[in-house]
């Protein structure tokens, strides 16, 4: 099972708004609704912005939001801030008889 | 609050072993879903290791045979043993929580740096 595919790179002014894709196959991102998106900053541990496709944990900016259509996830950052500069992760969730969990390969989000 | 704490980390040589903890706070490990992910220098995250509710343990293909994921409830702590070490085994290696139905993974720990090298 192949890492899922995100743009290395993607870039906004503040207060744009700015998606990042994440392409998987009918296998993982297709099937299931277990698609979660994690903002890592430089030296930090990762931390969970959406979860299940579009679900957000309390705590979260709600200017951060997240769907899917057929392989492909995405996630929106609306009103960009200088603090969402980070690497963004997506990961799919295949259950016990997959491959469990895979990444896609990361995005960096800068603020121009 | 819900924490959780990596150690075990440290700079070792090709073909030697680790064992990596992660100790839990403010929940059990035993009753949900407990992962190792790890992170190369400079590259993404890949998940390496789970260890479920009921006990049954997998692993991604690139550590199947070497690495051994376990748990000791009285101390409310897992582990990764990881024997016969490559250099492509350098990374962080994260100890994370996931929900029941898996598609939620935090907290994360901060991380614990395995360096192997000669």
């Amino acid at each position: 099972q192949s890492a899922l595919t995100q743009p290395a790179s993607v870039s906004g002014s503040p207060g744009q708004s700015i998606t990042i894709s994440c392409t998987g196959s009918s296998s993982d991102v297709g099937t299931y609704n277990l698609v979660s998106w994690y903002q890592q900053h430089p030296g930090r541990a990762p931390k969970v912005m959406i979860y299940e496709v579009s679900k957000r944990p309390s705590g979260v900016s709600n200017r951060f939001s997240g769907s899917k259509s057929g392989n492909t996830a995405s996630l929106t950052i609306s009103g960009l801030q200088a603090e969402d500069e980070a690497d963004y992760y997506c990961c799919s969730y295949g259950g016990r008889s997959s491959l469990h969990w895979v990444f896609g390969g990361g995005t960096k989000v800068t603020v121009l | 609050e819900v924490q959780l704490m990596e150690s075990g980390g440290g700079l070792i040589q090709p073909g030697g072993s680790l064992r990596l903890s992660c100790t839990a706070s403010g929940f059990t490990v035993s009753r949900d879903y407990m992962t190792w992910v790890r992170q190369p220098p400079g590259m993404g995250l890949e998940w390496v290791s789970v260890i479920y509710g009921g006990g049954d343990t997998h692993y991604a293909d690139s550590v199947k045979g070497r690495c051994t994921i376990s748990r000791d409830n009285s101390r409310n702590t897992v582990y990764l043993q990881m024997n016969s070490l490559r250099a492509e085994d350098t990374a962080m290696y994260y100890c994370a929580r996931a929900d029941s139905s898996g598609g939620r993974i935090d907290p994360w720990g901060q991380g614990t740096l395995v360096t192997v090298s000669s």
